[in-house]
């Protein structure tokens, strides 16, 4: 199956300054890679995603890009805001195969934004 | 909320005690989802269902026993847990054939084992 490794584990960066996550896959045939938000004691919600034949994506303050070759994708936001802090976990799936498409998150990163 | 409820959103319950955790979503998903996530610890994937069939059962303890009466319904009937289950219990749903959409999560009860 798929293994997503994500790093760094916490990240702590001062308000205005940029924070980049990075993921690692390891099925070439994944496809799709999102990225969830999760606020201290709320649900993961989606943020940002990509999709295969795209290299970069952004939205505002995050972009994620993505390098096929490499198997690895990376989250970026840019001025940050003590909002932004919170746990950040990155998926991938692939669609289509005998495998019904299930996301294989990372183990998470914690923000911690420092006005 | 999100199209994904689950209730109760807290529970207490000792070692000795049965009870269920519900999820209800009405997006029209075929897939569903049980996690479990403990304090600083990552999503931990328990059981997949597909259109009713669970798919995946990724090594859970037999206290833990899901339901999926229906595509819209799923459960997970507690018994006899131990502390160390403590933990936010989320549930997700997704369109089995088609996660390009993402999963929807729930936002989770919180269980206590005492």
């Amino acid at each position: 199956g798929e293994n997503v490794e994500q790093h760094p584990s916490t990240l702590s960066v001062q308000e205005g300054d940029s924070a980049v996550i990075k993921c690692t896959y390891s099925d070439s045939a994944s496809n799709y890679f999102p990225w969830y938000k999760q606020e201290l004691g709320k649900r993961p919600q989606l943020i940002i995603d990509i999709r295969s034949n795209v290299g970069e994506k952004k939205d505002q303050r995050i972009a994620v890009t993505l390098n096929k070759t490499a198997k690895h994708f990376s989250l970026h936001i840019t001025e940050t805001q003590p909002e932004d802090s919170a746990v950040y976990f990155c998926a991938a799936s692939k669609k289509g195969g005998s495998t019904l498409g299930r996301l294989y998150f990372g183990r998470g990163t914690q923000l911690t934004v420092w006005p | 909320e999100t199209g994904v409820t689950q209730t109760p959103r807290h529970l207490v319950m000792g070692m000795t005690n049965k009870k269920s955790l519900k999820c209800e979503q009405h997006l029209g998903h075929n897939a569903m989802y049980w996690y479990k996530q403990s304090a600083k610890k990552p999503l931990e994937l328990m059981f997949v269902y597909n259109f009713k069939e669970q798919t995946e059962n990724n090594s859970v303890p037999s206290r833990f026993s899901p339901e999926c009466p229906n595509s819209s319904h799923l459960f997970l009937h507690l018994h006899t847990l131990q502390p160390e289950d403590s933990a936010l219990y989320l549930c997700a749903s997704s369109q089995a054939l088609d996660t390009e959409r993402g999963y929807t999560f729930g936002s989770g009860t919180r269980l206590t084992v005492v």
